[in-house]
């Protein structure tokens, strides 16, 4: 069975420092990849989309980027952090069109 | 520019009552139509899911309703239980599988 690991589950970072989180996906090949933000009581925004390694589609202008190094591997990263980084970051795939998402657990990011 | 919208924002249903969320969308082009259930600190789950060749479908006490033509879906909570509290969900993708989701309906079923 396909599972999605993302980690960490926890983050608190000072505002100019690095980001780096990962998320894997097991038993898939070639799986649609997701990063979406969720602000507190807010909705889901989709930031990267991948269809294969090295190809990303940015949806929204910010202060982060994103990578597909393996096909089952979507990091997403930032060179210097701001406060209105802080969120619930998760990843997720889905194998084809007409196929639900599939999300981790996320990450909580607490920019200081 | 928000894709999906939802409504209500939030839901206090009584336990066995039916709870109702309503999502409207503009871009004709979005043909698959999932709903998620998420709890405090985890992911979205899939509930269930339409595309527009049907008009409902139902899966146990959870049911789509879908209007193509009033480009609106709905879920339908069927004797809503304490278990269902949660935030809920709509969603919908097109041609290059990109999900956009509402805004959220958190529903509290009392007891």
């Amino acid at each position: 069975s396909q599972t999605i690991h993302q980690w960490p589950a926890t983050l608190v970072q000072p505002v100019g420092s690095p980001l780096s989180l990962e998320c894997t996906v097991e038993g898939t090949s070639n799986p649609n990849l997701y990063w979406y933000r969720q602000a507190a009581g807010r909705g889901l925004q989709l930031l990267f989309y991948s269809v294969g390694i090295g190809q990303i589609s940015s949806e929204v202008p910010q202060n982060l980027s994103a990578s597909r190094p393996q096909d089952r591997q979507f990091i997403l990263s930032s060179k210097k952090l701001l406060l209105s980084d802080s969120g619930f970051y998760l990843c997720a795939w889905s194998p084809r069109r007409y196929s639900p998402l599939h999300f981790g657990n996320g990450t909580r990011l607490t920019v200081t | 520019q928000q894709q999906v919208k939802q409504s209500p924002q939030s839901l206090i249903v009584q336990k066995g009552g039916i709870s109702i969320i309503n999502c409207a969308y503009e871009n004709t082009a979005f043909d698959y139509f999932p709903w998620y259930q998420q709890f405090p600190g985890k992911g979205p789950a899939l509930l269930i899911a339409i595309r527009p060749d049907v008009s409902e479908k139902k899966e146990g006490r959870f049911t789509i309703s879908f209007n193509k033509s009033a480009k609106q879906f709905s879920l339908h909570i069927m004797d809503s239980q304490p278990g269902d509290s949660a935030t809920y969900f709509c969603a919908a993708s097109g041609n290059f599988n990109k999900f956009y989701f509402g805004s959220g309906t958190k529903l509290n079923v009392k007891p």
